[in-house]
């Protein structure tokens, strides 16, 4: 079978730093996808790592290990806007893409 | 350039009917993906489809469902008779041509209540 997974619920302050960590089984692989998604929205891309390393997108980053078959979400300078749910996606070959149950993701202040 | 389009937002039916849930992609994209997505779950694949083709429907179920993308117009979604389990978000999404961007392209999602 195929399978994401990313834990439920993470809960942080505002201005800190937080991880959203995934870990990924599939039958093929051509890269890790993050999402975010606000209540009641669209999910909206974040970034797309095709290989090994961290890919800096201004406050949110992402990084890849395809021998551990591991990724995470970093998200720096936290804002109460960030309060969301983020999923990681594989594509498993073409244009197929498996997504992860989500995080959702509580900033407090 | 106008986002990916879908209509309605909203859709009540009752148990029996047919829903018919449709998906304007991006300008220039010629790929178009359903999902489905229940409350406080992710996004399920559904349906992968080009213009006049379906590549891939290994997450629809066989039966009630089914997708199209026509050479002209939206990508219909069809549930017929449609039961209460039915109901959920659906999101349509799009991509561009071009292989290797994984970016996909997501709509506002039409929400399906059965009754």
């Amino acid at each position: 079978g195929q399978s994401l997974e990313q834990p439920s619920e993470v809960t942080a302050v505002e201005g800190a730093i937080v991880q959203i960590n995934c870990t990924y089984q599939t039958s093929g692989f051509y890269g890790l996808s993050w999402y975010q998604q606000h209540d009641g929205g669209a999910p909206t891309f974040l970034s797309y790592n095709a290989l090994d390393g961290l890919e800096e997108t201004g406050r949110f980053s992402s990084f890849l290990s395809r021998s551990d078959s591991y990724g995470y979400l970093l998200l720096q300078e936290l804002q109460m806007k960030d309060s969301a749910s983020y999923f990681c996606a594989v594509n498993t070959g073409g244009f197929k893409t498996i997504f992860g149950a989500g995080t959702r993701l509580f900033v407090k202040a | 350039n106008a986002g990916v389009m879908q209509n309605p937002r909203h859709l009540v039916r009752r148990r029996g009917q047919e829903a018919r849930l449709r998906c304007s992609p991006m300008k220039g994209h010629s790929h178009v993906y359903w999902y489905r997505q229940l409350p406080e779950e992710g996004l399920k694949f559904m349906v992968y489809l080009q213009k006049e083709n379906i590549i891939d429907e290994s997450g629809m179920p066989k039966e009630r469902f089914s997708a199209e993308f026509p050479k002209e117009g939206p990508s219909i979604l069809r549930i017929q008779q449609v039961v209460r389990g039915d109901s959920a978000a659906y999101f349509c999404a799009s991509s561009p041509n071009t292989r290797g961007q994984d970016e996909q392209f997501f709509g506002p999602g039409t929400r399906l209540t059965v009754l």
